[in-house]
């Protein structure tokens, strides 16, 4: 079957970093992608692995393995308002390229 | 550019109606999703559309459906709603299917 798995929650204090890991099992994989939500929002694209290694933008940065199945959202110097959901999406090769699996979510709470 | 524009933004509606929600993808995106959210299922893959053709579907009865127009919009709809159908109905477009970018939701409550 198809599924991804990523921790429930995870809490960490501002400025600290914090890994949001994320292991998926598909019949064909076409890379790993993180998005973000805040409460009442509407989920934002953060990054996309389509290769292995480790892709970096600005705070966030994002890591895949594709031999472990495994990719990872890294983020650093942790602000408040970096408290949302962190969900991670792979598009599972399918009869016609594939529909965009979503993981169940992490809520990241940042405290001050 | 514009975002993705959702509408309506909320909705009641009572069981065994149907319902129309529409979508207006990013100026250029010709892949258009949907997507189911509520509390305890997350993000449900309802369907992709690509130039008007339905490309993927996910595993949800045939009262849902969908379609997509030559200028890209898309509307889907949901036939003889039940109280389970009540979630957050998200489109996302597309330019490459990497990058989904998200309209605000549809909150469809019914009654």
């Amino acid at each position: 079957g198809q599924s991804l798995e990523q921790p429930s929650e995870v809490t960490a204090v501002e400025g600290a970093i914090v890994q949001i890991n994320c292991t998926y099992q598909t019949s064909g994989f076409y890379g790993l992608s993180w998005y973000q939500q805040h409460d009442g929002g509407a989920p934002t694209f953060l990054s996309y692995n389509g290769l292995d290694g480790l892709e970096e933008t600005g705070r966030f940065s994002s890591f895949l393995s594709r031999s472990d199945s495994y990719g990872y959202l890294l983020l650093q110097e942790l602000q408040m308002k970096d408290s949302a959901s962190y969900f991670c999406a792979v598009r599972d090769l399918g009869n016609q390229g594939g529909k965009l699996i979503f993981g169940q979510g992490t809520e990241l709470s940042v405290k001050p | 550019k514009a975002g993705v524009t959702q509408t309506p933004r909320y909705l009641i509606k009572t069981r065994g109606q149907q319902v129309t929600l529409s979508c207006s993808p990013i100026s250029g995106h010709r892949s258009v999703s949907w997507y189911q959210q509520t509390p305890g299922q997350g993000l449900q893959f309802l369907f992709e559309y690509f130039s008007e053709t339905q490309r993927n579907k996910g595993n949800f009865p045939g009262r849902f459906s969908g379609r997509q127009f030559s200028n890209s919009r898309s509307e889907m709809n949901v036939s003889t709603l039940e109280l389970g159908d009540s979630a957050l109905y998200l489109c996302a477009s597309s330019s490459n299917g990497h990058e989904q970018y998200f309209g605000p939701g549809t909150r469809l409550t019914v009654t």
